[in-house]
This record gives C-alpha cells, sequence and structure tokens, in this order.
C-alpha cells in the first residue's frame, strides 16, 4: 500500500514550457486536491475533484488544468510555465467525510522550478 | 471568512523545554474539523491529529498534547520535554465545506520549530 505518491520529485522548467504532474491514490479514496506550497503561505488549494471525470476550482486555479480520467489517479497540467509558479506542489485524497471522520492524505511533493 | 493564523513565525529552544504552538482560527461552519501537520526538512507533510468541532475534549499522544477551546476559537499544541527530532515546520489547519460531504482544508502559515541539543 504505497499510499498517495507524486511524479516527478523535483523538476525545473524554463518560461513558456508545459509539464503534468502525476498523483496517485491506491486507497480508493473519492476525492483528490492539488495544492501549492509557498514561503511564508502555507497550502493553497488549486483543483480538486469529487469523483472519476470531475474536476473543480480551488483557491488559486490560474495558470493550472486538471484531468480525473481514473479514480486513482489526477493530473495537475502547466501548459504555459511562469516564474510565479514556482512553488512546492503537494497532491492528498480522502474519503468521503463523515461525522465522526475526516483526514487528508498527502503525497511527498513535486518541488518545480521555472526560470 | 475562513481562516487559521498562527502568530508565531518561529520558536527556538533548547533540548528537553516544554514549548507551545498557538493557532486560532475563524470559520462560519457549524462543524469543522481542526489539523496539526508536521513538515520534517525532508518536506513531507507528516499527520498529528485531527479534532471535530463537536468535541471539546483535550488530548495527549506521548509527549504531545493538544488543546482545544471554543470559546477562544484556539487550538493550541505542546510539545513536553522537546527533542531535536521535533525541529520542523509544525502547520494547523481547518476544514472548510466545498459541497455535501467534502472540504479542503485552510493552513496557517505555520510555526517553525528549533530544538538545539
Amino acid at each position: 500500500n504505497a499510499g498517495v505518491t507524486q511524479t516527478p520529485k523535483f523538476r525545473v522548467l524554463k518560461t513558456g514550457q508545459s509539464m503534468t504532474l502525476l498523483c496517485a491514490q491506491d486507497m480508493n479514496h473519492e476525492y483528490m486536491y492539488w495544492y501549492r506550497q509557498d514561503p511564508g503561505m502555507g497550502l493553497r488549494l488549486i483543483h480538486y475533484s469529487v469523483g472519476e471525470g470531475t474536476t473543480a476550482k480551488g483557491e488559486v486555479p490560474d495558470g493550472y488544468n486538471v484531468s480525473r480520467l481514473k479514480k486513482q489517479n489526477f493530473l495537475l497540467g502547466l501548459e504555459s510555465a511562469a516564474p510565479s509558479q514556482t512553488s512546492v506542489y503537494f497532491c492528498a485524497s480522502s474519503f468521503v467525510r463523515t461525522r465522526n471522520s475526516y483526514e487528508q492524505y498527502f503525497g511527498p511533493g513535486t518541488r518545480l522550478t521555472v526560470t | 471568512a475562513q481562516k487559521v493564523t498562527q502568530a508565531q513565525t518561529e520558536i527556538s529552544v533548547v533540548e528537553k523545554e516544554d514549548v507551545t504552538l498557538d493557532c486560532v482560527y475563524e470559520t462560519r461552519d457549524t462543524t469543522y474539523y481542526l489539523f496539526w501537520y508536521k513538515q520534517p526538512p525532508s518536506g513531507e507533510l507528516v499527520f498529528l491529529i485531527r479534532r471535530n468541532s463537536f468535541d471539546e475534549q483535550n488530548e495527549i499522544s506521548g509527549r504531545y498534547s493538544w488543546n482545544f477551546q471554543k470559546s477562544t476559537s484556539s487550538f493550541n499544541f505542546t510539545i513536553t520535554a522537546s527533542q531535536v527530532v521535533d525541529s520542523a515546520v509544525y502547520f494547523c489547519a481547518l476544514s472548510e465545506s466545498l459541497s455535501y460531504n467534502t472540504d479542503k482544508l485552510i493552513f496557517g502559515t505555520g510555526t517553525r520549530l528549533q530544538v538545539f541539543p
């Protein structure tokens, strides 16, 4: 049981290049999320998905697209990278929230630098 | 708006000292969750605790304890007899409803704890 995995762990892009970050979970979770972490700002939600084939915008969606073609995978795309997208990206997943239980399980993070 | 405030940006202590990390939150939800995560230098997020808004019991887990007070909207975290391995950034987070049965997490800006030998 690997939990939540992210690929790649590190990446350096030049301005204008594109890339896709892959998140995979093997816990059969319905919900998946992408956050970004910037110095001094904590984590902020980019996009999320409540199920296969569905996605929705979070707090800071501009410049990113996402897809959830399979329940276990959640892809984050940068079509034209900008230096402002230099950040650490965390993927998370969760079951349906119940009255007594709710937790988001985080991946190890992807450190992206855009030059 | 939902908000989490961790006013302490950085705390330095010497090993074996007790240390309390403060967390104050604002929410309009009547039911919510509060969390603490640890981020060691390696960068991953380690889940420490979850607390439901309707359960105000304090909790102790080994050297860690949490004090949840709804009256002051605070969820403070105390490490007793700190150790060098406790050095990390600690985040407090609050759930905010996204839909009927899922939430996003609103994170504070984190408190960097440095424990010196």
